[in-house]
């Protein structure tokens, strides 16, 4: 089946600092790779959608130049938290798809981030 | 916009028995997937079962099924012989079938399953 690695799973940082997180396909090719965030008890919130080979796609109220995006393969997408604050600690996890139509996302296995 | 709703936030289950977690969603449009995901406490999403708009049957995996009533826009989840594993946050979720592989995912807020021995 296809499987999506997230790497590290879990981080700590210091205030000020930058974080990135690796979301790769392993046995398939993604185009397309979705970021979420999730917050303790609560939803995933679609962050932004990551496109090979171009800019990413960014949600409303999601800052671009705090989340920076990069999607220079078909199997790697990395999000960087620039100046990370206490506030952008959370749960993110990345997601991709083989293919179109009816096939579903698999999701990577999040990284907590942690920012003291 | 669509918008995907689950108007319960927590349920429990006796071992064994069943359990119906209910889901509604809001769209215009005609094709379209549904989802649900499974979330443990270890926060690893699992796709459960999926629907795709155009069938009218309900789709079913082992012990999970759906009862899928396009009209009405409902996308309930029914799990049949409740096991302790299955204890989780269920999100049920929409994706347009129209843009391709860019269409995102849009998550209801989540029913937690407790399953009692």
């Amino acid at each position: 089946g296809a499987v999506v690695s997230q790497h590290p799973s879990r981080v700590i940082c210091k205030s000020g600092t930058s974080v990135k997180i690796e979301c790769r396909s392993l046995d398939f090719q993604a185009t397309t790779m979705f970021w979420y965030r999730q917050f303790p008890k609560q939803s995933l919130m679609l962050m932004a959608t990551s496109n090979e080979g171009s800019k990413a796609t960014y949600e409303q109220g999601v800052e671009k130049d705090k989340f920076l995006i990069n999607h220079a393969s078909l199997t790697l997408s990395t999000l960087t938290v620039t100046s990370a604050h206490p506030e952008d600690s959370s749960f993110y996890i990345c997601s991709a798809r083989p293919g179109t139509g009816g096939s579903p996302l698999h999701f990577g296995n999040g990284t907590r981030l942690t920012v003291t | 916009a669509q918008t995907v709703t689950q108007s319960q936030p927590e349920m429990s289950v006796q071992e064994a028995e069943t359990v119906t977690l209910s889901c509604t969603y809001d769209t215009s449009e005609s094709d379209y997937y549904l989802f649900w995901y499974k979330q443990p406490p270890s926060r690893q999403m699992i796709l459960v079962i999926r629907q795709e708009a155009y069938k009218q049957q309900n789709a079913t995996e082992n012990r999970f099924s759906v009862n899928f009533q396009k009209a009405a826009k409902s996308f309930s989840l029914k799990i049949s012989d409740s096991q302790l594993g299955d204890a989780a946050m269920y999100f049920c979720a929409y994706r347009s079938g129209v843009g391709g592989a860019t269409n995102k995912l849009i998550f209801g807020t989540g029913t937690l399953l407790a399953v009692q021995p």
